[in-house]
């Protein structure tokens, strides 16, 4: 069985301008949550959807946003960018909410 | 506040040396306590979940438990190949149903 894909792999960016990436999660499954990962902060949870719906939220400002398709695909949007959102944010999909999550290789985004 | 604090933070092996990794939290409800290994420019990879006290897990070298306030990663016989950063992430009850992770154990095993 396929796992999680991540696409892009690699963004660079530069400050002001927006980025959506995407996570196909593992067949069946129906829940995908966000995780950035810096150095300093290490993991942080960023949101949670299952069914299309957004289940829960970290403490991240409202420039971060997302949203779950259909197909369970999902995609994050991070608008007006600024240096400090240069991370890896990983993706990560599980049967359903509680169910064990099941990480991508994650998107490595630098903002100049 | 709810924490996760993880020690040590990097732990340097020579291959064979048993050795144990700790995972300790302070938070108001816990809904299962989980170890992935990550490896550099990878995504974690699922180790295990511990749901309760007196809870064991083993798989290759690698054993869990878990307390009521801490969980071990006991490594028994490590190779070079389990050179890799262990994070410990723990799912609350009250509040978003979000893993909480540690900083993780950088774990170094030389040959």
């Amino acid at each position: 069985k396929a796992g999680v894909t991540q696409t892009p792999r690699y963004l660079i960016k530069t400050r002001g301008q927006q980025v959506t990436l995407s996570c196909s999660p593992i067949s069946g499954h129906r829940s995908v949550s966000w995780y950035q990962q810096t150095p300093g902060q290490g993991l942080q949870f960023l949101f949670e959807y299952f069914s299309e719906t957004q289940r829960n939220k970290g403490n991240f400002p409202g420039r971060f946003s997302g949203r779950q398709f259909s197909n369970s695909r999902s995609e994050m949007n991070v608008s007006t960018l600024e240096l400090g959102d240069s991370a890896l944010y990983l993706c990560a999909s599980s049967l359903y909410p509680l169910d064990t999550q099941y990480f991508g290789p994650g998107t490595r985004l630098t903002v100049l | 506040e709810d924490q996760v604090t993880q020690s040590p933070e990097a732990l340097r092996l020579q291959e064979g040396e048993s050795s144990s990794l700790n995972c300790s939290y302070t938070v108001s409800g816990l809904r299962g306590l989980f170890w992935y290994r990550q490896d550099p420019g990878k995504g974690p990879e699922f180790l295990f979940t511990l749901y309760s006290a007196g809870e064991e897990k083993e798989k290759e070298r690698l054993k869990a438990t878990l307390t009521k306030k801490e969980s071990f990663l006991h490594i028994t016989a490590p190779k070079p190949e389990d050179s890799a950063t262990y994070l410990c992430a723990v799912r609350l009850i009250q509040g978003a149903q979000k893993l909480v992770f540690g900083q993780g154990t950088r774990l170094t095993i030389n040959p």
